[in-house]
């Protein structure tokens, strides 16, 4: 079946690190994906997406590109702040979302 | 406007309870979904639906669970005789249309503890 594998946490970076977390995923057909992010004690929240091979999803200085022949979504950002303090899902959505673990991301200033 | 809200916020059951957990979508939004969030994982998908029709429920991991949305807007997820691994964080989403791709919104969940 569909599955999203993504980056073992906590990564723990300084502020205006560069940050890269990594995620690929297994579907049959040609699914849409997503990074959701869940801040301490809130709801996951759509960061950005991608529905076709080669599109860039971008938000708030994040970015990630579909691409189809490593099957990977990595979400990147050149600057972290302290408040980017969260944990990133990484998700496809074929007939369903599936997510990925998640990753804990920690800035430290 | 309003999110998607859910109550409670945190439920302790006694194992072999019966719990309710309620979710109100935002206004207007024609799918609603279910997930259970274990401890460090991902949401994984529960059940589905489209007004008031539950298309799918193959998420559901027993018979002991059980979601209806009978008027098309407020959902009930409801778990019979509970276990200790029901524990776990339900998240409820709605989007405003049919069909899968479209961005779900997320409520904050119901943290579930079973004892």
């Amino acid at each position: 079946g569909d599955s999203v594998t993504q980056m073992e946490g906590p990564v723990t970076l300084s502020e205006e690190a560069f940050l890269t977390i990594n995620c690929t995923y297994t579907a049959t057909g040609y699914p849409s994906l997503f990074w959701y992010v869940q801040y301490p004690g809130e709801g996951l929240q759509l960061l950005l997406k991608a529905t076709k091979a080669d599109d860039k999803g971008s938000n708030k200085g994040f970015e990630a590109t579909y691409r189809k022949e490593t099957t990977s979504f990595h979400l990147e950002k050149g600057s972290v702040q302290v408040s980017d303090s969260a944990v990133y899902f990484c998700a496809l959505s074929a007939d369903k979302l599936v997510f990925g673990a998640g990753t804990i991301l920690r800035v430290k200033s | 406007g309003a999110g998607v809200s859910q109550s409670p916020r945190y439920k302790v059951a006694k194992r072999g309870q019966d719990v309710a957990l309620r979710c109100d979508p935002i206004s207007g939004h024609v799918s609603l979904f279910w997930y259970q969030q274990a401890l460090g994982q991902g949401p994984e998908f529960l059940t589905y639906f489209q007004n008031e029709a539950q298309l799918d429920k193959s998420g559901l991991p027993s018979d002991r669970f059980f979601a209806e949305r009978p008027e098309g807007s407020v959902s009930t997820l409801k778990i019979q005789r509970t276990q200790q691994e029901d524990s776990a964080v339900y998240l409820c989403a709605s989007s405003w249309a049919g069909g899968r791709p479209y961005e779900q919104y997320f409520g904050p969940g119901t943290r579930l503890t079973v004892t």
